[in-house]
């Protein structure tokens, strides 16, 4: 069955400093992957996708993530992280019609 | 940009009423999807469709019904709610290359 793991519910960073979300997904075929980010209060926004190609993708907001088939991970990373982005983020894998999401990642960020 | 509405912010109800939700797309995409979100759990998958009158159940269908007569509208009901579907109610349509765009969320309490 497909599913998807965000092993770490919550995560603090300071300012400045370097993030690495992980996910780890488990799909029959080759994968559609995305990353979306949730703003309190907000809908969910995509950050990047992953369909084919290139396995370093870059996304908004100064964020990148890497396709590793041999690992069955799509990390999420920012080399410098602001303040505005804290939220919570969700590793997403397409099956068929439809997404099937990790559990989420909160990310705090400390001045 | 796509517009995706969601037609009430918060909502109270109480146990056994009928709760519409109603969600309404610009961009004439074919795919909607009604997802529950909880703390821990992540987005869970209630119902979509991918057409005017055609419905697929997602991963958590019990307790819900949905309706699809335009193709801008897809509506989520609850026939008799209850104090476990006490959630945040995400309405999502499909665009080009497998995005989602979100609506901002309902939501629902059930006293």
């Amino acid at each position: 069955a497909q599913s998807v793991t965000q092993p770490d519910i919550h995560i603090t960073v300071s300012e400045g400093a370097s993030l690495e979300l992980r996910c780890n997904y488990s799909y029959g075929a080759t994968p559609y992957l995305f990353w979306y980010v949730q703003s309190p209060g907000q809908g969910l926004q995509l950050l990047l996708k992953y369909f084919s190609g290139d396995t370093l993708v870059q996304g908004i907001k100064g964020f990148e993530a890497e396709f590793k088939r041999s690992q069955s991970s799509f990390n999420l990373r920012k080399p410098s992280v602001h303040w505005s982005d804290a939220a919570e983020y969700f590793c997403a894998v397409g099956a068929g019609d439809k997404l099937i999401f990790g559990t989420g990642t909160r990310l705090q960020v400390f001045p | 940009d796509v517009k995706v509405t969601q037609s009430s912010r918060y909502l109270v109800k109480r146990t056994g009423e009928k709760v519409f939700l109603e969600c309404v797309q610009d961009m004439d995409h074919e795919n909607m999807f009604w997802y529950r979100q909880d703390p821990g759990l992540g987005l869970r998958l209630i119902y979509f469709s991918y057409d005017v009158k055609m419905k697929e159940k997602g991963d958590i269908p019990e307790g819900y019904s949905v309706s699809r007569e335009k193709k801008e509208r897809f509506s989520l009901i609850l026939e008799s709610a209850s104090t476990n579907q006490t959630s945040m109610y995400l309405c999502a349509s499909k665009g080009q290359y497998e995005k989602l765009f979100f609506g901002s969320g309902t939501q629902l309490s059930v006293l």
